[in-house]
């Protein structure tokens, strides 16, 4: 079957930093989403990797090792707005969107 | 500003009643999707459309049917709500056909049926 693991949830600290890992088993792979989702609000996109390596967007990184059927986000600098649930989702051989359930991530102060 | 608008945020419905859930977009996307979101769960897709009148079936279409009659409006129906049909309903909408292409999506209907 077709799997996409991520931690239940996290807790971090105001100004730290803190990575959110996805690992998947699925019949092929054309791609790997990150999206944030706020509690209450829509989802929204954060990131897009199809090839390995690291792809920076300002505060936030997506990492990509496809040998490994690895993947994580990295927050730097957190702030209590970044409190929020973060979705992977991957793209199978039959581009087919596969979530997994999300990673609350919690700030403290 | 781009915008997916989902009309009741929350319902309380009955078992056997019939529920429309709507959602329109103001991006003159061609692709819109419906997605249930459960605890513990990833999203499911229940039902898509690539353009208007049409409509596939997506993971958990069971229970569901779909309306497509303008391209900017996108319904979901429940013929015959269930208590295990007590979810939380997202839905997206995306530009064209391109999978890798970023999803956008409403706020959520939080159905509860007694």
């Amino acid at each position: 079957g077709q799997n996409i693991d991520q931690p239940t949830e996290m807790t971090a600290t105001e100004g730290a930093i803190v990575q959110i890992n996805c690992t998947y088993q699925t019949s092929g792979f054309n791609g790997l989403f990150w999206y944030q989702q706020h509690a209450g609000e829509a989802p929204t996109f954060l990131s897009y990797n199809v090839l390995d390596g690291l792809e920076e967007k300002g505060r936030f990184s997506s990492f990509l090792s496809r040998s490994k059927g690895y993947s994580y986000l990295l927050l730097k600098e957190l702030q209590m707005k970044d409190s929020a649930s973060y979705l992977c989702a991957v793209i199978d051989s039959n581009y087919q969107l596969i979530w997994g359930a999300g990673t609350k991530l919690i700030i403290k102060p | 500003d781009v915008k997916v608008t989902q009309s009741s945020r929350y319902l309380v419905k009955r078992t056997g009643e019939k529920v429309f859930l709507e959602c329109v977009q103001d991006m003159d996307h061609e692709n819109m999707f419906w997605y249930r979101q459960d605890p513990g769960l990833g999203l499911r897709l229940i039902y898509f459309s690539y353009d208007v009148k049409m409509k596939e079936k997506g993971d958990i279409p069971e229970g569901y049917s779909v309306s497509r009659e303008k391209k900017e409006r996108f319904s979901l129906i429940l013929e015959s709500a269930s208590t295990n049909q007590t979810s939380m309903y997202l839905c997206a909408s995306r530009l064209g056909q391109d999978v890798t292409g970023e999803l956008f999506f409403g706020e959520g209907s939080r159905l509860t049926v007694l």
